[in-house]
């Protein structure tokens, strides 16, 4: 019962390093979402999957690129990481149901970038 | 999007219920309400969502006033491992491309 599986679940950074953040979901979900909470606030929206084969902009998609490598696996890559992107990030996934689904949220990657 | 309001925080004690608001006053008629919460250092959880009529699970209970411009979380006996953030969010019907959007929710402390 994995559910969402994020790696890794800690990462430093130096300015200008790239990497990406893998997240896959074993509860053969349509959609799949990438969010980062920074400190004190509320999560936002990078990108999104709404099915496979499909990726949309959320509220903060500058400085990401995505990646729907399949029905369970939805990757967010970061090319050259800035201290602006120091956050933590979480993936989720859901059925499409129009609204009529939960979603179900990975523990997180800790990102710090220096 | 549906414009929210839920307080700051509240305060409850422990084994007793709490009940945590959520104003939605521009909900659309097939948007449904979502509340997660979420406890320190952890991701978000789901605890329950609800189109029209009051909702029950074994995690909390949902009311949802008529006009659907209003919500309230139940939590029946709230329990120190309950204290987090709890985040009410109308999701937007959008044919099969809904977006939970965040505000920044109700911390609850729990008093032992």
């Amino acid at each position: 019962n994995a559910g969402v599986t994020q790696t890794p679940k800690f990462q430093v950074l130096k300015t200008g390093q790239s990497m990406t953040l893998q997240c896959a979901q074993d509860m053969n979900h349509n959609s799949m979402y990438w969010y980062r909470q920074d400190p004190g606030m509320g999560l936002r929206l990078i990108y999104y999957s709404a099915s496979e084969g499909t990726t949309d902009k959320g509220e903060v998609p500058n400085g990401y690129n995505v990646s729907r490598l399949n029905k369970r696996e939805f990757s967010l890559r970061l090319e050259s990481a800035a201290p602006s992107q120091t956050s933590v990030y979480f993936c989720a996934s859901t059925d499409n149901e129009g609204g009529n689904y939960g979603y179900t949220f990975g523990s997180g990657t800790r990102l710090t970038v220096v | 999007d549906a414009k929210t309001t839920q307080p700051n925080s509240m305060e409850s004690n422990e084994e007793e219920p709490v009940h945590l608001p959520c104003n939605h006053s521009t909900i659309s008629g097939t948007d449904y309400i979502h509340w997660y919460r979420q406890l320190p250092s952890q991701g978000p959880e789901y605890v329950i969502h609800g189109l029209t009529s009051n909702v029950n699970n074994r995690m909390a209970s949902l009311a949802i006033a008529e006009d659907r411009k209003s919500s309230t979380l139940i939590l029946h006996r709230a329990t120190l491992r309950d204290a987090a953030v709890y985040y009410c969010i109308p999701l937007i019907s959008n044919f099969g491309n809904e977006k939970l959007t965040f505000g920044t929710g109700t911390r609850l402390t729990i008093i032992p």
